[in-house]
């Protein structure tokens, strides 16, 4: 079947401006994850969701960064007023469930966001 | 809260040869340990992954060992193939907030021909 798919795979944007990225998670999947990945570092949390609610936002670094998950499938990671710094690759990931062997999670390609 | 460990961060074995990669956790409640292989411009796909109620996993070439006392956790490939170059990420999580994976900072391996 279809794995975990995001768009766009590459984003070039100018400081200031506001960003959405997308993700559609493995059908059936209920929880979805947002990592964020900098040049030669392992990901980094951002936020989780369990349905249509965020049930971690503990990763998110400040207030410019959201996410939304609205029908508890897609999500979109928002981010308003981007800095050069918030140039990473973005990747989602999504799980059947969270607890024991439901909890694995099956990453995304991610998508590249330059801020210039 | 958990800080994850992992070395070295390159490495570089000739093909057939055996490629060891190591990791350190500090949260004892951590009681799952994937790892994942990320190719380039691609996602981190799991390889294996290990619970805390058992010191070794096996599957095929790849196996993981994990040491709980002494918080030690590595990936062991064997026989290794020109395929097995990528970068390799060890992790951890507690069954409490599988939400939560906590990376390491990755193992760029190179398979020599």
């Amino acid at each position: 079947g279809a794995g975990v798919s995001q768009t766009p795979s590459n984003k070039v944007t100018e400081k200031g401006k506001y960003v959405e990225l997308r993700c559609d998670p493995i059908s059936g999947h209920t929880a979805l994850y947002w990592y964020r990945q900098s040049l030669g570092q392992g990901p980094e949390f951002l936020i989780y969701f369990q349905g249509t609610g965020a049930a971690d936002d503990s990763g998110l670094p400040n207030d410019r960064f959201f996410a939304v998950r609205p029908e508890g499938s897609v999500s979109t990671l928002k981010i308003q007023r981007t800095e050069r710094g918030d140039s990473a690759v973005y990747l989602c990931a999504s799980s059947l469930g969270v607890a024991g062997g439901q909890g694995t999670q099956y990453f995304g390609p991610g998508t590249r966001l330059l801020v210039l | 809260g958990e800080n994850v460990e992992q070395h070295p961060s390159t490495l570089s074995v000739q093909e057939g040869d055996s490629a060891v990669i190591k990791c350190t956790y500090s949260d004892s409640a951590s009681n799952y340990f994937p790892w994942y292989k990320q190719e380039l411009g691609k996602g981190p796909q799991l390889i294996i992954d290990i619970r805390s109620n058992v010191g070794e996993k096996k599957d095929q070439r790849i196996a993981v060992t994990l040491n709980k006392t002494a918080k030690h956790f590595s990936l062991h490939i064997t026989e290794t193939q020109p395929e097995d170059s990528a970068v390799y990420f060890c992790a951890a999580s507690t069954d409490s907030s599988a939400s939560k994976i906590i990376f390491g900072s990755g193992t760029r391996l190179s398979i020599r021909p």
